[in-house]
């Protein structure tokens, strides 16, 4: 156990539906991530997030729109997905974003779009 | 048994042996690296790191080497076991501020028995 759970762990949803991701971390830590990570390809970073406020969008279709309540929580909202959407999603906590530090990543949501 | 590149992405060792996984990074300006293991199922998990003012780095059963001049990363695994086999990936920071980390595609590690 790393110390970040994500529900669900897996979620088959259709181009219409609108779903949500959860991530939490009993880590203390203030920065959190949201990866995709395809098949045979590198992880890739969505969104950013440190002591609640975004940092980074690294140019992810509105139809992901991210929600961090706190700095324990961590929401991505879908709503009109596409099946190249489908993807294990991770998300990741760090201490924060001012120095350099290892990420924890929680197990993922393996998300299929039909 | 070692990988010469990120262009072989499979590695297979009999149980025992030492294992080196190779990574090539792009970026001469970062300044921290971590491995990365990911079993089938499972979120990546923290091995071992480096930061760029060391060349080598030791833990339990793992030593990852930092050669700054050709910007090549290894993780050496000594006594592989089964519990191993995994995908291993390398990850840089690029350096000026933040924590964004820029990951490889990863070597799948196998383990003969």
């Amino acid at each position: 156990e790393t110390g970040v759970t994500q529900t669900p762990r897996h979620l088959v949803m259709g181009m219409t539906n609108k779903k949500s991701l959860k991530c939490e971390q009993h880590l203390g830590h203030n920065a959190m991530y949201w990866y995709k990570q395809s098949a045979k390809k590198p992880l890739e970073l969505m969104f950013v997030y440190n002591f609640k406020e975004q940092t980074e969008n690294n140019s992810v279709p509105s139809r992901f729109s991210p929600e961090c309540p706190n700095s324990s929580h961590l929401f991505l909202h879908l709503h009109t997905l596409q099946p190249e959407d489908s993807a294990l999603y991770l998300c990741a906590s760090s201490q924060d974003l001012a120095g350099a530090y290892e990420q924890y990543f929680g197990p993922g949501t393996r998300l299929t779009v039909t | 048994g070692e990988n010469v590149g990120l262009h072989l992405p499979t590695l297979s060792v009999q149980e025992g042996d030492n294992s080196i996984i190779n990574c090539a990074y792009s970026n001469s300006a970062s300044d921290y690296f971590i491995w990365y293991k990911q079993e089938s199922g499972k979120g990546p998990q923290f091995i071992i790191d480096i930061r760029s003012n060391m060349d080598k780095r030791q833990g339990q059963r793992v030593t990852v080497l930092l050669n700054k001049t050709v910007k090549h990363l290894s993780l050496q695994i000594a006594a592989t076991q089964p519990g191993d086999s995994a995908v291993y990936f390398c990850a840089e920071r690029p350096g000026g501020g933040g924590n964004k980390l820029t990951f490889g595609t990863g070597t799948q590690l196998k383990v003969e028995l």
